[in-house]
């Protein structure tokens, strides 16, 4: 069964810094890509990054490009961002997301994460 | 960048009606569609992807269609536990982008 658990979020003011993880299980991050999706409180949704599945190629959307980093440690099962800089429009639910195929990205993504909510206020 | 605009933004409808989601893409996708559903407090779940393929489990009355920049969700017959917000995506190219989300209600 595939399972992603993020972790990480909470509270930090403007300019600060925050890593998400996301744990994954069910399968290989050597095998399949991921990405991070934000959703702002009632609104739509945002893809933020993505990684290929060898973790040699990173994508980023041009709102957090310079500022966030997203990495796999795959003995560890887990993706990463790392959020600096951070302003209050990045306050969001961020979930971790599973690409639905392999190789050539981007995906679809077959499956998500529950979330986790980053509030930047000071 | 593609922008993708759904229609409408939200709809009202009763159980056992027969509805459809519109998604335009602002140039070609060739296909690279996906649909997705998200109820309040919960994470989207995958019910489309390119165009026309169901995620697995997802019931028979989902059913996607469309090509290059036009695309549509239709729900053959709704059940109670449809009523939520649709979302489609693209994924051509980077950045990877959705629509506005469509807020299925019960009328």
């Amino acid at each position: 069964e595939v399972q992603l658990l993020e972790s990480g979020g909470g509270l930090v003011r403007p300019g600060g810094s925050l890593r998400l993880s996301c744990v994954v299980s069910g399968f290989s991050l050597r095998s399949y890509g991921m990405s991070w999706v934000r959703q702002t409180p009632g609104k739509g949704l945002e893809w933020v990054s993505g990684i290929s599945d060898s973790g040699g190629s990173t994508y980023y959307a041009d709102s957090v490009k310079g500022r966030f980093t997203i990495s796999s440690d795959n003995s560890k099962n887990t993706l990463y961002l790392q959020m600096n800089s951070l302003r209050a429009g990045d306050t969001a639910t961020y979930y971790c997301a599973k690409d639905g195929g392999s190789g050539n990205p981007p995906y679809h993504f077959d499956y998500w994460g529950q979330g986790t909510l980053v509030t930047v206020s000071s | 960048d593609i922008q993708m605009t759904q229609s409408p933004s939200s709809l009202s409808a009763s159980v056992g009606d027969r509805v459809t989601i519109t998604c335009r893409a602002s140039q070609t996708i060739a296909g690279w569609l996906a649909w997705y559903q998200q109820k309040p407090g919960k994470a989207p779940k995958s019910l489309i992807y390119a165009t026309s393929n169901l995620h697995s489990g997802v019931p028979s009355r989902f059913s996607g269609s469309g090509s290059g920049t036009d695309f549509t969700l239709t729900i053959s017959s709704l059940q109670p536990e449809d009523f939520a917000t649709y979302y489609c995506q693209q994924y051509n190219s980077y950045p990877i982008t959705f629509g506005q989300g469509t807020r299925l209600e019960i009328k």
